[in-house]
């Protein structure tokens, strides 16, 4: 079946430092690719995107690309700030008409000034 | 965003007691869901449903049951509480392939 895996956390960054997280994932087909965010007290809101192989997710200085051949799907940012605190979750998609998303277990970021 | 709503935002129960949480969607959304989330588990899922009175199982279904008699209101019921279903409850919808999904805030439920 589909699963996701993602780096363990916790990760600890100062402000303005490189971000990645890895993810990789198992899945039969063609699967669409997420990364959600998840702020303290609150549910998860979709971060980016990619539906392709070779698309690029971006949004708010977050980038991931969508790598068939390596089955991964890293989340990156240039430089971090402390409001993007926070736990984040890569997901992958089975289509059809039972449609659901396979998460990770989730990475914990904490960014400090 | 999308309205979604969950209720209660948090309960304690006792053992052994029937528990039943809603999930409201004002978005006309298709599909909806019921994840659990757990200290190093991440998110699972419970339960979906794909249509009005179309539901089916997740990976973690033992000891729940849905329903879905209307397409805005999506019930996860716990039949018979235990501890080990202590845990973060979270709806979510989405129309479908493609779509994002609009998670609800969370339902916190201690089951003592």
């Amino acid at each position: 079946g589909n699963s996701v895996t993602q780096m363990e956390g916790p990760v600890t960054l100062s402000e303005e430092a490189f971000l990645t997280i890895n993810c990789t994932y198992t899945a039969t087909g063609y699967p669409s690719l997420f990364w959600y965010v998840q702020y303290p007290g609150e549910g998860l809101q979709l971060l980016l995107k990619a539906t392709k192989a070779d698309d690029k997710g971006s949004n708010k200085g977050f980038e991931a690309t969508y790598r068939k051949e390596t089955t991964s799907f890293h989340l990156e940012k240039g430089s971090v700030q402390v409001s993007d605190s926070a736990v984040y979750f890569c997901a992958l998609s089975s289509g059809g008409s039972n449609y659901k998303l396979t998460f990770g277990k989730g990475t914990l970021l904490t960014v400090n000034p | 965003d999308a309205g979604i709503t969950q209720s209660p935002r948090h309960k304690v129960t006792e053992t052994g007691t029937p528990v039943t949480l809603r999930c409201h969607q004002t978005e006309n959304h298709r599909y909806m869901y019921w994840y659990r989330q757990d200290p190093g588990h991440g998110l699972r899922l419970i339960h979906y449903s794909y249509g009005v009175k179309d539901t089916d199982k997740g990976e973690v279904s033992d000891g729940y049951s849905v329903s879905r008699s209307k397409t805005e209101d999506f019930l996860l019921t716990l039949e018979s509480a235990t501890s080990s279903q202590t845990s973060v409850y979270f709806c979510a919808s989405t129309f479908g392939e493609y779509s994002p999904l609009h998670f609800g805030n969370g339902t916190r439920l201690t089951v003592t």
